[in-house]
């Protein structure tokens, strides 16, 4: 059964800091693995996917690497900014074919002091 | 083109009454994925359908849940006999036809408050 955990449960930095976000995963299986924001009372917008076969995908000021021999992701927030405050998810598709569930991590709280 | 459309966004119950939670999904995508966030957990997936079809409901409760997503109209997340711990928000999510490879779009969710 793959489980998916991200460690820190929250995190506060100052604002223009650089930091990472950390998701480990169980069954290194997968067919990708995605970075999701969600903003308290909201729904979930996809910040950046990665396919098995890549390791890792950049956006802006975001950079997400996958490494899956050791089941881990990691999510990179450069120049961090307080509109970065947020909950960050990671999720992961499993490989068996029809079987299109994400499995996501509880999240890290994150919090850009200004 | 309109992103995943959910309804109500907000929904009130009595024990024993009926959830009924619509999705529309985006323009053009025939599968659906309905989770459920229960408060200060993360997301679990209850069930995938597709026009018609449940292709699998494995996290779907045994019992006074069920989902449809027909041939017309919006998919329906439906729960029977509410109890209070069926508050949590309700997320529904699309993708187009092709499988295994893209990412899911998620609707802003239905936030169901059993009183």
């Amino acid at each position: 059964k793959q489980e998916v955990t991200q460690i820190p449960a929250a995190l506060s930095v100052p604002e223009g800091e650089n930091l990472v976000l950390n998701c480990s995963f169980t069954d290194s299986a997968i067919y990708n693995l995605q970075w999701f924001r969600q903003d308290p009372g909201k729904g979930l917008t996809s910040l950046l996917l990665i396919q098995s076969s890549q390791r890792e995908q950049t956006s802006g000021r975001l950079n997400a690497s996958l490494d899956k021999s050791s089941g881990r992701s990691t999510l990179y927030i450069a120049a961090s900014q307080p509109g970065d405050s947020a909950t960050y998810l990671c999720a992961v598709k499993v490989s068996n074919f029809g079987n299109e569930k994400l499995t996501f991590g509880t999240g890290t709280r994150l919090t850009i002091i200004p | 083109n309109a992103g995943v459309m959910q309804n109500p966004r907000h929904l009130v119950r009595r024990r024993g009454q009926e959830a009924r939670l619509r999705c529309s999904p985006m323009k053009g995508h025939s599968h659906v994925y309905w989770y459920r966030q229960l408060p200060e957990e993360g997301l679990k997936f209850m069930v995938y359908l597709q026009k018609e079809n449940i292709i699998d409901e494995s996290g779907m409760p045994k019992e006074r849940f069920s989902a449809e997503f027909p041939k017309e109209g919006p998919s329906i997340l439906r729960i029977q006999q509410v109890v209070r711990g069926d508050s949590a928000a309700y997320f529904c999510a699309s993708s187009p036809d092709r499988i295994s490879t893209d990412t899911q779009y998620f609707g802003p969710g239905t936030r169901l408050t059993v009183l």
